[in-house]
């Protein structure tokens, strides 16, 4: 079945370690999406890849980054930089189309720091 | 003044009723509007999206959307207890970038 595949789940981390979170996808869409989203707040665009080897900052890429080698996968590294990880991240990804993009999530990873 | 704006609620409606979320948008140039799903605990899913004036119905649900006033809504008909969950509002500002809203608790009472 076409999806979005995120892994893992559930990650704990210490605080000043590096964690990655994967992100792949069979939908053969073009664009990639990652969010965070925190209690009472809603989805905030951390980076954004519209094509293989191109991706942009979104709202809050400060302490994170990316990388898009393949265009089924969009990893995304919490890096030691991010002062307050603890969060639900989502993955998305949508057809590269101007003015429709229906984004389609994956089922999302859930970092607590400890 | 934040780009999409919904009243965190929660909104209560008993079973069987009608129940009507708000979202408000500041970029006049958007283009397309979404509504999504969000049960607690798991990821957003897609359920309503609108691009012109007027409505738009799929099965208990409308859409309708004033971009001379800069609101879009979503009416769910018949509500059920299956229907509770937050629903957010998501504006497509420009190319390829979704705004979302806080969301909207709905509650659905039996």
């Amino acid at each position: 079945d076409g999806g979005i595949t995120q892994s893992p789940k559930y990650l704990f981390r210490k605080e000043g370690q590096n964690v990655t979170l994967s992100c792949e996808q069979n939908l053969n869409h073009d664009a990639m999406y990652w969010y965070r989203q925190d209690p009472g707040q809603g989805l905030r665009l951390i980076y954004y890849s519209q094509i293989v080897n191109d991706f942009q900052k979104g709202d809050i890429a400060e302490g994170y980054s990316v990388s898009r080698e393949k265009k089924e996968s969009f990893p995304l590294t919490v890096t030691s930089a991010q002062k307050n990880p603890t969060a639900f991240y989502l993955c998305a990804s949508s057809t590269k189309d101007r003015f429709t993009g229906e984004l389609f999530f994956g089922e999302g990873s859930r970092l607590t720091v400890l | 003044q934040k780009e999409v704006e919904q009243n965190s609620g929660p909104l209560s409606v008993p079973e069987g009723a009608i129940a009507s979320l708000n979202c408000t948008y500041s970029d006049r140039g958007s283009q397309s509007f979404f509504w999504y799903r969000q049960y607690s605990g798991k990821s957003p899913e897609l359920i309503m999206s609108i691009y012109s004036n007027g409505d738009k119905e799929d099965g208990r649900f409308t859409a309708q959307l004033n971009k001379a006033s800069q609101y879009v809504s979503l009416l769910i008909r018949d509500s059920q207890p299956s229907d509770s969950a937050t629903y957010l509002c998501a504006v497509n500002t420009g190319f390829q970038k979704l705004v979302f809203g806080t969301g909207t608790r709905l509650l659905v009472s039996p």
